[in-house]
């Protein structure tokens, strides 16, 4: 049974749409972590937030605005998409943001689908 | 350039053989931390293994067995009798110690279709 849990695990939406993704971390750690999978390309690291406050922002475009309320629950707000932004978004978490040594420990990801 | 590959895009193998994926990263650190992780098809990525660059020994759980290499930059994984639970994308990850941080840089992955 999986410690992070994301939710939809699946969102169709329009251009103009606005929507949000969520993850939840039952693990008590203290990092989260927003990644974009797209076919055929290494995950890429969107955002990472430690004790609820943003540490990296990998040059993510500005349709894409993160928030982490506590340090269990995180979310991907979603406006005025683009069909490029079709993907499998994964959260994560680790215990440590500042510890390379330190697993990931993903949830299931919402497979987006920009129309 | 990127700091994880791995060559093999998809392999297959019929279940009960043995099939090994490849990794080879690329760092200046000299501590360093390498991952492989097991994506099925429900999405999620399951941790398998860490090893740190200071331990060359190889691993063996159950089935799953590791190859470290610092002299080749390879960390690569074996998978011996496989099963058709085996079928997954597998992906390596490597984190440098000098960033402070826990960024892991993965490869693109490795898709593994056993054939029952």
């Amino acid at each position: 049974e999986t410690g992070v849990t994301q939710t939809p695990r699946h969102l169709v939406m329009g251009m103009t749409n606005k929507k949000s993704l969520k993850c939840e971390q039952h693990l008590g750690h203290n990092a989260m972590y927003w990644y974009k999978q797209s076919a055929k390309k290494p995950l890429e690291l969107m955002f990472v937030y430690s004790l609820e406050e943003r540490v990296e922002n990998n040059s993510v475009p500005s349709r894409f605005s993160p928030e982490c309320p506590n340090s269990s629950h995180l979310f991907l707000h979603l406006h005025t998409l683009q069909p490029e932004d079709s993907a499998l978004y994964l959260c994560a978490s680790s215990q440590e943001w500042d510890r390379a040594y330190n697993e990931q420990f993903f949830g299931p990801g919402t497979r987006l689908t920009v129309l | 350039a990127q700091k994880v590959t791995q060559a093999q895009t998809e392999i297959s193998v019929v279940e009960k053989e043995d099939v090994t994926l490849d990794c080879v990263y690329e760092t200046r650190d000299t501590t360093y931390y390498l991952f492989w992780y097991k994506q099925p098809p429900s999405g999620e990525l399951v941790f398998l293994i860490r090893r740190n660059s200071f331990d060359e020994q190889n691993e063996i759980s159950g089935r799953y067995s590791w190859n470290f290499q610092k002299s080749t930059s390879s960390f690569n994984f074996t998978i011996t009798a496989s099963q058709v639970v085996d079928s997954a994308v597998y992906f390596c990850a490597l984190s440098e110690d000098a960033t402070g941080a826990n960024n892991l840089f993965f490869g693109t992955g490795t898709r593994l279709t056993v054939i029952p």
